[in-house]
């Protein structure tokens, strides 16, 4: 099975300070996404990467970054946190192909306070 | 470009009653479509997909849906409910060469016992 492994479940950050999201995959997938969700507005997408040290932009980038320095492993930056960046962040990855499912990991709840 | 309608954000349904879940979608090429579930606290996990051949597709948890093109639906259903599908269901769409999944806003499913 598929495990798609997020550093933190729940996570509290003060405004300006500057957040790391974590997540790592153990199935060798090329393509790695970040999501965030938020009630009523359902998943949108922030950055993806379609292989290492690649990204692209998605729905809602400002705000964030991404690195991807490692095939397992694809992280998110808040530069200087928001109280408007309070939310669930899910992490996930898929092999290369529109046919191909995602897969999740369990979401990072993360408050800015 | 790509779009998910998910009619109605609350369904609640009656234990062993028939669960029946709306999923309309536009797509300027031919779509490849997702049912995700998504339990309180947790990611998505995938229910079911459709990319091409058989247009009725049987996934988890006795979870099935059809692909209408002509309506261009993809419905979820579950002959009986039961308690364990309280969740909130997703639907998602995506084509072939695409890295973007564009998601549904969600359907909350209660089951009433």
């Amino acid at each position: 099975d598929v495990k798609v492994t997020q550093s933190s479940r729940y996570l509290v950050k003060r405004t300006g300070e500057k957040v790391f999201l974590e997540c790592v995959q153990d199935m060798d997938h090329e393509n790695m996404f970040w999501y965030r969700q938020d009630p009523g507005l359902g998943l949108r997408l922030i950055y993806f990467s379609y292989d290492v040290k690649m990204k692209e932009k998605g729905d809602i980038p400002e705000g964030y970054s991404v690195s991807r320095e490692k095939k397992e492993r694809f992280s998110l930056i808040l530069e200087s946190a928001s109280t408007n960046q309070t939310s669930m962040y899910l992490c996930a990855s898929r092999l290369t192909g529109g046919n191909q499912p995602q897969h999740f990991g369990d979401g990072t709840r993360l408050s800015i306070l | 470009a790509q779009s998910v309608t998910q009619l109605g954000s609350h369904v609640s349904v009656s234990e062993g009653a028939l669960v029946l879940l709306r999923c309309n979608y536009s797509s300027s090429v031919p779509p490849y479509l997702f049912w995700y579930v998504q339990y309180p606290n947790q990611g998505l996990q995938l229910l079911l997909k459709y990319t091409t051949g058989a247009t009725l597709v049987k996934g988890i948890n006795g979870f099935e849906a059809e692909f209408k093109k002509s309506e261009t639906s993809f419905h979820l259903t579950k002959p009986s409910a039961h308690m364990s599908d309280a969740a909130e269901y997703f639907c998602a769409v995506t084509g072939a060469g695409s890295y973007q999944l564009t998601f549904g806003k969600g359907t909350k499913l209660s089951v009433i016992p």
